[in-house]
């Protein structure tokens, strides 16, 4: 049973519009998402993460928005650039869970010039 | 700042023959390490996770086991390797923040 979903295996934009990924979770006990974004044949890099106590964290160009009611995260990258292309997995972690990580399949972006 | 050293980058081994991929961690001590694989089609599945020095959690039933040596050191291993084993496995250990720092990762092919 998959506790954390990305139901788009990709997304195309054009640069400098918005990319919009969206990712489900079941598990209620999750408390800390996380984006990471990957290059290929790279190990993944960290790029925003967001406390169940909050519904948006943003960073520069990215913001992350939880909804707690629906199990429903999103990353927003406004504008979106070339260098964005990328795979990006939502994680999630519960309380007092070792800081286990719990990964999404991933979403293939891909910003076109 | 953390660092996660992993190798080797890529590994081509026959079916039946061992494995020992290592991770060895700078810039902090007594870090919870993590190993995960990335098989195709598939997000980054959590194999094992390591609090200490010798503590090792198997998150996953599978042909391969993890030993923790030294604080900075976690390897992943296996007596006889399996066609269902090739993926890229990743290192990870625990950052400030809650985020991981990965390691760049070893994609293993098992012929």
């Amino acid at each position: 049973d998959q506790q954390v979903k990305q139901n788009s295996p990709s997304l195309s934009v054009q640069e400098g519009r918005i990319s919009i990924l969206n990712c489900d979770y079941t598990n209620s006990m999750f408390d800390y998402f996380l984006w990471y974004k990957k290059y290929p044949a790279e190990g993944p890099t960290f790029l925003i993460s967001i406390s169940s106590i909050k519904d948006k964290n943003e960073d520069g160009r990215f913001t992350v928005f939880l909804n707690k009611s629906a199990k429903h995260l999103s990353l927003h990258i406004v504008p979106s650039q070339p260098g964005d292309s990328a795979v990006y997995f939502c994680a999630a972690s519960e309380e007092g869970s070792n800081y286990k990580l719990t990964f999404g399949k991933g979403t293939l972006l891909t910003v076109n010039p | 700042s953390q660092t996660i050293h992993q190798w080797p980058a890529t590994l081509v081994q026959p079916v039946g023959s061992p494995l020992s991929l290592e991770c060895t961690v700078e810039g902090t001590s007594n870090p919870n390490l993590y190993w995960y694989r990335q098989a195709a089609g598939r997000g980054l599945q959590l194999l094992f996770y390591s609090v200490g020095i010798g503590q090792i959690s198997s998150e996953v039933p599978q042909n391969l086991s993890a030993s923790r040596p030294q604080d900075r050191q976690f390897i992943l291993s296996s007596k006889k390797l399996l066609l269902s084993d090739s993926g890229f496995y990743l290192c990870a250990c625990e950052g400030l923040g809650g985020g991981y720092t990965f390691g760049s990762g070893t994609r293993l092919t098992v012929v």
